[in-house]
């Protein structure tokens, strides 16, 4: 069965440290997609990233940076310096090659940074 | 690039009354749409996976009477919320597969539905 878990509740930072957020996922495909959505105040979903599961190669965006390691399971997401403008919910999601694009999203991490 | 518009934005209504909420693909063609729903402080779980030109696919649990869901073309899906009741009171989202593939998907702004 699939299923993505994201342990941390709620994290608060104080501006400018490093923060990363953890994402560990289960799933018997071996070709799958893994997600990364911020949700601000608004509501609305924003896309940062996605990795298919043959790419283990990390990626840095900005600020923003994600190790995928196949041998734990793990797709952890790093925003470095961060900002007050990253407070927000974070998603991390995940979907199986044959689900029709069905979208299995973990209980999110609440970040805050204050000033 | 391809957006998903959802209407309205927020609604209130009574209970026991009907809420329809509609999602638009605004620039690109949408066979499938899916439906979630968002508890305050909780994560987006999948309700139903619309489909154009046929009924549409229900997550166990989710009651299809209920929540009446039509995909009326491949621009349009709707759905309605029959005999609403506080407990429905949620964020509604809905999405459409990326036209770029790769289980990315496209998603709505969300409704909020409020039922007094």
């Amino acid at each position: 069965a699939q299923k993505v878990t994201q342990a941390q509740t709620e994290i608060s930072v104080v501006e400018k440290e490093d923060v990363t957020l953890d994402c560990v996922y289960e799933t018997r495909d071996t070709t799958y997609y893994l997600f990364w959505y911020k949700q601000p105040p608004s509501g609305e979903l924003v896309f940062l990233i996605r990795r298919n599961s043959f790419d283990e190669q990390n990626e840095i965006s900005g600020r923003y940076s994600w190790n995928f390691q196949k041998s734990t399971s793990s797709f952890n997401f790093t925003i470095t310096a961060s900002q007050v403008v990253d407070s927000a919910v974070y998603f991390c999601a995940l979907s199986e090659m044959d689900s029709s694009y069905k979208l299995i999203f973990g209980s999110g991490t609440r970040l805050l940074v204050r000033p | 690039g391809a957006v998903v518009s959802q209407h309205p934005s927020w609604v209130i209504c009574k209970s026991g009354t009907s809420v329809k909420i509609e999602c638009r693909s605004l620039d690109f063609q949408a066979t499938t749409m899916f439906w979630y729903r968002q508890f305050p402080k909780q994560s987006l779980m999948l309700m139903a996976t619309s489909n154009e030109g046929s009924k549409a696919t229900y997550e166990q649990g989710v009651e299809k009477d209920k929540f009446l869901i039509n995909h009326a073309s491949l621009t349009l899906s709707t759905l309605t919320v029959t005999s609403a009741h506080p407990e429905d009171s949620s964020f509604y989202i809905c999405s459409a597969p990326s036209v770029e593939g790769a289980h990315t998907q496209y998603f709505g702004p969300g409704t909020r539905l409020t039922v007094l």
